[in-house]
C-alpha cells in the first residue's frame, strides 16, 4: 500500500509569492488531515476534510490560507501571498475512518519563505 | 499555559539503557495519548497508543497514562541506536479528529 505522498519535498520561495503544496493520501483514506510546524514550535493541526468537504478548519492561521480537496482524492493547500512566519514543515495525513490510529502521516514539505 | 508541555531535551544515552520519555498536559477532555517516532525528514509515526489511564507495553517500549496526574511516560528498554529520533506525545479528546502534540524530545542512544 502507498504512504501519504505530499510534493514538493522542499520549497524555496520569496516573501509576497505564492505556493501550493500538495498531498495525495492512501487510496480509499477518507479523512484527510492538515498540520504544520512552525520552527520550536509543537505539531499544529490545521484543518480536516472528509471527502471533499471541510469538517474543521479552526486551525488555519488567516485567509492567506486556502485548502482543497478535489473530488475526494488529492489536497491542495495554497499560501498566497507568502510571509515570513508561513516558514515551516507542513504534513499532510490521511485515515479511513475514525479516531487516532488511522492516522498515516506524510514526511512533508518544508517551506521557506524569504 | 500550554495544552501539552514535552522536555524537547535532546537526551543522549549509551546502547543498552533504560530511557524515559515524558509529557505532562492540562486539558482533562483528553482520552487518547499517543507516541510518535519522527526520523529526521520524516513524517511522525505512531508508535504506541494508550486509551484514558493505565500501561501498555509492546516490546521493548512502555507507554503509561496517569490521568489523576496528567502526565504521560514512555520507556524504551534495551535502547538501540536505531531508536534515535524524536518521540513526540500526542493527545486526542473523545469524539474529537485533532491531536494535540508536544514538541517532541530528541533521542540519540550512542553505539
Amino acid at each position: 500500500e502507498a504512504g501519504v505522498t505530499q510534493f514538493p519535498s522542499h520549497s524555496v520561495i520569496e516573501k509576497g509569492q505564492t505556493v501550493t503544496l500538495r498531498c495525495d493520501p492512501i487510496s480509499g483514506h477518507d479523512n484527510l488531515y492538515w498540520y504544520r510546524r512552525v520552527m520550536g514550535k509543537e505539531i499544529k493541526f490545521l484543518l480536516h476534510f472528509v471527502k471533499e468537504s471541510k469538517q474543521d478548519e479552526s486551525g488555519m492561521p488567516n485567509n492567506r490560507f486556502l485548502a482543497e480537496r478535489t473530488g475526494g482524492t488529492y489536497s491542495t493547500l495554497k499560501v498566497q501571498p507568502a510571509e515570513l512566519e508561513d516558514s515551516g514543515v507542513y504534513f499532510c495525513a490521511s485515515s479511513q475512518g475514525r479516531g487516532f490510529y488511522g492516522y498515516t502521516f506524510g514526511s512533508g514539505t518544508r517551506l521557506t519563505v524569504v | 499555559q500550554k495544552e501539552v508541555e514535552q522536555d524537547p531535551g535532546p537526551l543522549s544515552v549509551p546502547e543498552g539503557a533504560i530511557v524515559s520519555l515524558n509529557c505532562t498536559y492540562s486539558n482533562s477532555a483528553f482520552q487518547y495519548f499517543m507516541w510518535y517516532r519522527q526520523y529526521s525528514r520524516k513524517g511522525p509515526e505512531l508508535l504506541m497508543y494508550t486509551y484514558s489511564s493505565g500501561n501498555k507495553e509492546d516490546g521493548r517500549f512502555t507507554a503509561q497514562v496517569d490521568k489523576s496526574s496528567k502526565y504521560i511516560s514512555l520507556f524504551i528498554r534495551d535502547s538501540q541506536p536505531s531508536d534515535s529520533a524524536t518521540y513526540l506525545c500526542a493527545m486526542q479528546g473523545a469524539g474529537s479528529y485533532q491531536l494535540t502534540f508536544g514538541k517532541g524530545t530528541k533521542l540519540s542512544v550512542i553505539p
